[in-house]
């Protein structure tokens, strides 16, 4: 079955505490990218990666990283969570402009 | 301004009728456009994806884009409960990668 997985899908944790949410899709996939869907702002664009070893920043980036070694994996990483971060974040793919394939969520809570 | 304005709802409307939903654009750049249905808890998934102007239907959805007026609308025939959720209008343009969502508008069919 195609699908993109990602893990945690609930996490609670505190300020400054790193984290990472992984990422992972079976669709050989060359485009992958973090979105977070906040009430009111809806769905805005993380970080992005067109193919292995090469990504992007979105709309948001601040306070986020990305890394892809892989060409199924796409990580996102915390270094300093802080409030503000408390969000649904979701992970995408997609063969270049193709519409994208999303995962089911990740939902942060930084106290 | 946002890019991409759409009508957050909630909308309610009882079974079987008629349901149109929309949303407008300011940047000309935009070629390809799509419509999500968001289940609570769970990730987007695709429902329609054009490219031109005009009409695409697909079952009981009709994708619509005007890009003379900026405008695209998603048209849902003998509306169901299960089609209750949220429905995100989502477009990018030619130069690739960066995907700009509307709010989402909450849809909730009554039996």
């Amino acid at each position: 079955e195609a699908q993109v997985t990602q893990n945690p899908r609930y996490l609670i944790t505190v300020t400054g505490k790193k984290l990472t949410v992984t990422c992972s899709q079976n669709m050989n996939h060359e485009y992958m990218s973090w979105y977070r869907q906040d009430p009111g702002l809806g769905l805005r664009q993380i970080y992005y990666s067109m193919n292995v070893e090469v990504t992007d920043k979105g709309d948001v980036p601040e306070g986020y990283k990305v890394s892809r070694k892989e060409k199924r994996n796409f990580p996102l990483i915390l270094e300093s969570p802080s409030p503000n971060q408390t969000s649904l974040y979701f992970c995408a793919s997609s063969f270049g402009y193709q519409p994208q394939h999303f995962g089911d969520g990740t939902r942060l809570s930084i106290l | 301004q946002k890019e991409v304005e759409q009508d957050p709802g909630p909308l309610s409307v009882p079974e079987g009728a008629i349901v149109s939903l929309n949303c407008t654009y300011s940047n000309s750049a935009f070629q390809y456009f799509m419509w999500y249905r968001q289940y609570s808890r769970k990730g987007p998934e695709l429902l329609m994806y054009t490219y031109s102007s005009g009409n695409k239907e697909d079952g009981r959805f009709t994708a619509q884009v005007d890009k003379s007026s900026k405008y695209i609308s998603l048209f849902i025939r003998d509306s169901q409960p299960s089609d209750s959720a949220t429905y995100l209008c989502a477009m990018i343009g030619t130069s690739g990668s960066r995907l700009t969502f509307g709010e989402g508008t909450q849809l909730t069919v009554n039996p």
